[in-house]
């Protein structure tokens, strides 16, 4: 089946630092993958919609300069953290479609990403 | 009014138990439904999908549509401690072969089997 790997799994990073979070399908070709945010309890909100060799589509509310999206071939999409402050903790999950009769999309197994 | 609502709960219920869990949406152009199962600090995987109204099972898990009261249901027959989990009800507007159509999603409910 689709597989999508992300790492790190757990990032702690300074405030005011970069944190690079990275996303694979490893058995497949995703030109889309999207980006979501969970915070404690909640839900899945979705960040921007990544695609490959174009720019990333942004959520309202959702800061395209801090949350920088690479779309940079078919199977890697990567979210870099700018300028991180600690309420920019938080899981980070991202998900690619492999486009095929088995609808539905896979999901990496998240980064937690803590600010200090 | 969220897109999609959802009781987070917790729930717990005795192991054997069936478990109902619900979600209500607000956009009657959503076609496509999804169950996703979440496990502590892991990322969503995908349990079942509907199309359109209509009922589907698979082993213990039978998830049900009604377009009409714009309701989705997930049962679990046989609960079992391994099913304690926080699972997401999901839907889509269409299916896209190119796998870039938004899901949007419920709260997400936490669901504890005890043996």
């Amino acid at each position: 089946g689709a597989v999508v790997s992300q790492h790190p799994s757990r990032v702690i990073c300074k405030s005011g630092t970069s944190v690079k979070i990275e996303c694979r399908s490893l058995d497949f070709q995703a030109t889309t993958m999207f980006w979501y945010r969970q915070f404690p309890k909640q839900s899945l909100m979705l960040m921007a919609t990544s695609n490959e060799g174009s720019k990333a589509t942004y959520e309202q509310g959702v800061e395209k300069d801090k949350f920088l999206i690479n779309h940079a071939s078919l199977t890697l999409s990567t979210l870099t953290v700018t300028s991180a402050h600690p309420e920019d903790s938080s899981f980070y999950i991202c998900s690619a479609e492999q486009g095929s009769s088995n609808y539905g999309y896979t999901f990496g197994s998240g980064t937690r990403l803590t600010v200090v | 009014q969220k897109e999609v609502e959802q009781d987070p709960g917790p729930l717990s219920v005795p192991e054997g138990a069936i478990v109902s869990l619900n979600c209500t949406y607000s956009n009657s152009a959503f076609q496509y439904f999804m169950w996703y199962r979440q496990y502590s600090r892991k990322g969503p995987e995908l349990l079942m999908y509907t199309y359109s109204s209509g009922n589907k099972e698979d082993g213990r898990f039978t998830a049900q549509v009604d377009k009409s009261s714009k309701y989705i249901s997930l049962f679990i027959r046989d609960s079992q401690p391994s099913d304690s989990a926080t699972y997401l009800c999901a839907s889509s507007l269409a299916f896209s072969n190119f796998g870039n159509e938004k899901l949007t999603f419920g709260t997400g409910t936490r669901l504890t089997i005890i043996p």
